[in-house]
């Protein structure tokens, strides 16, 4: 099974900075050249929402503050200016391989 | 609009079975890839299983041989049928699908609780 591992698993941003989130897979996820890695975010008490899909494409309405980007096995999310409604926590995915399978989360605070 | 709805949760014993549902509308559920995950209680997420291109699944180890994916097209209804569940198999369940992204979850259902202890 691809081992998804996200560091850190915790950060504390002040709003208006940025933050910046890992996600390290333990198999190349790129196939013909794309990779099934999605970023997700869930609030306490709500399903998880996609944030971006094949690395660092971003889902509708989605601001443009947040942006993917990574290669076959190293992933990054990063939020340029971090807003009180960011908090929560992030998930990576990866949809290339089966099991599909989730990072540990990261918590934003 | 595209929207999920889970139905089928509650406390069920170890041993026992039980159904999950998952609604959908706007969209058929035959035509797109359809997972299951669930959430343990204050735990991350867990792929559980998938459907895919027809009659196409794929489980979890730690649901395989115990749980099935299966559909209903006059219902546009995704199920998870789970059985001999365990204490370890109380979580939230969550149905999701790949509506207009490839690769990734872009709609997910509210998530319908199932509590396994007597």
């Amino acid at each position: 099974d691809i081992v998804m591992t996200q560091t850190p698993l915790s950060s504390r941003v002040t709003p208006g900075q940025p933050a910046s989130i890992s996600c390290r897979s333990s198999q190349n996820l790129i196939y013909s050249g794309i990779a099934d890695l999605s970023w997700l975010h869930q609030r306490p008490g709500q399903p998880p929402r996609l944030l971006i899909y094949r690395i660092s494409d971003r889902f509708s309405g989605v601001p443009d503050r947040f942006s993917g980007s990574g290669t076959g096995t190293e992933f990054t999310l990063k939020i340029s200016r971090v807003e009180a409604e960011d908090a929560g926590v992030y998930y990576c995915m990866q949809a290339a391989h089966f099991p599909y399978t989730f990072g540990q989360g990261t918590k934003l605070e | 609009e595209v929207q999920l709805v889970e139905s089928g949760g509650g406390l069920i014993q170890p041993g026992g079975s039980l159904r999950l549902s998952c609604a959908a509308s706007g969209f058929a559920v035959s035509r797109k890839y359809m997972i299951w995950a669930r959430q343990a209680p204050g735990e991350g997420l867990e792929w559980v299983s998938v459907l895919y291109s027809g009659d196409k699944t794929d489980y979890a180890d730690s649901v395989k041989g115990r749980f099935t994916v299966s559909r209903d097209d006059s219902e546009n209804t995704l199920f998870l049928q789970m059985n001999s569940l365990r204490p370890e198999d109380t979580a939230t369940y969550y149905c999701a699908t790949s509506y207009i992204t490839p690769g990734g979850f872009d709609y997910w259902g509210q998530g319908a609780l199932v509590t396994v202890s007597s």
